[in-house]
């Protein structure tokens, strides 16, 4: 079985300071995607950023990048300059490539930016 | 404007009734989920689609039941055997050709039970 952990219910950050949700996933697939999902106050899930498990470069969208270690199993989301609207819920997510698309979602991270 | 969407967006419901939870989705996405949220549980799968006149039970399936009939819609329907069916409720939807592409999620369905 596939399992996402989130060990952070809940994180604060000053605005503009840099945060760090961590993420750890246990799977015996050697190819499988990741996943960071937001969910803000209005309850409607974004997709932050994604990562492909083969490939050894770490993605980056804007403020938002991640710290892939394959062998750890570990999938960390970092925000740079945080504002106050990355004040939300945030989920790490896992797929398997070969299978129909089932997601595995971890317990969330409450993140508040403090003004 | 190309999205999910779900209705209604708060439902009431008494118990031993049966709901219906609406989600269209005009994506031409192939595959669809339904997703229970509750506090400090993240989102639990309860049941997914893949293709018309398909579909897979999730992991707490017990207590609900679906159809698709048409590509654009999967609707959920709580029974009155669900035994807490207050909930956050989210559908989904991606293309089924590569795991890459990201679940796109409709604004959600919030049910309470008197």
């Amino acid at each position: 079985a596939q399992t996402v952990t989130q060990s952070q219910p809940e994180m604060s950050v000053q605005e503009a300071e840099t945060v760090t949700l961590s993420c750890t996933y246990d799977t015996s697939e050697s190819n499988y995607y990741l996943f960071w999902y937001k969910q803000p106050p209005s309850r409607q899930m974004i997709l932050v950023i994604r990562q492909e498990a083969y490939k050894q470069q770490n993605a980056t969208e804007n403020r938002f990048s991640v710290n892939f270690q394959k062998a750890a199993k570990s999938f960390s989301l970092k925000i740079s300059d945080s504002q106050l609207g990355d004040t939300a819920m945030y989920f790490c997510a896992f797929i398997k490539s070969n299978t129909g698309n089932q997601f595995y979602f971890g317990t969330g991270t409450s993140l508040t930016v403090i003004p | 404007d190309g999205g999910i969407t779900q209705s209604p967006k708060y439902l009431f419901r008494k118990e031993g009734q049966n709901v219906t939870l609406s989600c269209e989705q005009n994506l031409n996405h192939d595959a669809m989920y339904w997703y229970r949220q509750d506090p400090g549980q993240g989102l639990r799968l309860i049941y997914y689609s893949q293709i018309v006149n398909d579909f897979q039970k999730g992991d707490i399936a017990e207590g609900y039941s679906v159809s698709r009939e048409k590509k654009e819609s999967f609707p959920l329907t709580v029974t009155s055997a669900q035994k807490n069916p207050t909930a956050f409720y989210l559908c989904a939807s991606t293309i089924r050709r590569t795991s890459l592409n990201e679940q796109f999620f409709g604004p959600g369905t919030r049910l309470t039970v008197l």
